[in-house]
């Protein structure tokens, strides 16, 4: 079974950093994708992590450890245009085509 | 550049009707899927595809059909739409299945 967790809200003042969580049950695990979704719009595609460590993109770092089935996803120096829909997805291709998402954690960035 | 384009963006259905959803990818990939998002729900997939001819269900293929009879198209049918239909439909399109998706920009649709 697939099963993804990750906080409905979260709020950060610009300039500053936040983390966003991200736990997940996913039988036949191969990698973890994180996805920005803007109000009204399409999700995009920010991260990708099949192993352990993190993973840097400039403002954004996406952590992943295969052992404790736990993510997260860092955006750092804060900019209004980073309010948005985080999008954590599991990934397994075990048998089928399985990409679990989460409800999504929707970040407001306040001045 | 188009990416992935859907058509319609915006439709009302009465219950009972049918309609299909076009969605159309220029980047040669062969992973088409069909997502739905549901406030509270997030996305989740109806139907997807491997390749040209090749279709299969994901977690909620239900009162759905889909067609894949050229490479670059994906048709999503609701052959008699209910009210539980009212959604925004994603489709998406990536070169492997673990490839970064790329969404086209979401349909609207309501079933009165």
């Amino acid at each position: 079974g697939q099963n993804i967790d990750q906080p409905t809200e979260m709020t950060a003042t610009e300039g500053a950093i936040v983390q966003i969580n991200c736990t997940y049950q996913t039988s036949g695990f191969n990698g973890l994708f994180w996805y920005q979704q803007h109000a009204g719009e399409a999700p995009t595609f920010l991260s990708y992590n099949v192993l352990d460590g993190l993973e840097e993109k400039g403002r954004f770092s996406s952590f992943l450890s295969r052992s404790k089935g736990y993510s997260y996803l860092l955006l750092k120096e804060l900019q209004m245009k980073d309010s948005a829909s985080y999008l954590c997805a599991s990934y397994s291709g075990a048998g089928s085509y399985q990409l679990t998402f989460g409800k999504g954690t929707k970040l407001s960035v306040i001045p | 550049n188009a990416g992935v384009t859907q058509t319609p963006k915006f439709r009302v259905l009465k219950t009972g009707q049918s309609m299909t959803l076009l969605c159309a990818q220029d980047m040669n990939h062969e992973y088409m899927y069909w997502y739905r998002q549901d406030p509270g729900m997030g996305l989740r997939l109806i139907h997807y595809s491997v390749g040209e001819g090749t279709t299969a269900k994901g977690e909620v293929p239900d009162g759905y059909n889909v067609s894949r009879l050229k490479k670059q198209n994906f048709l999503l049918g609701l052959e008699s739409a209910a009210p539980s239909q009212t959604s925004v439909y994603f489709c998406a399109s990536s070169y492997a299945a673990e490839g970064e998706a790329f969404f086209g920009q979401g349909t609207r649709l309501t079933v009165v």
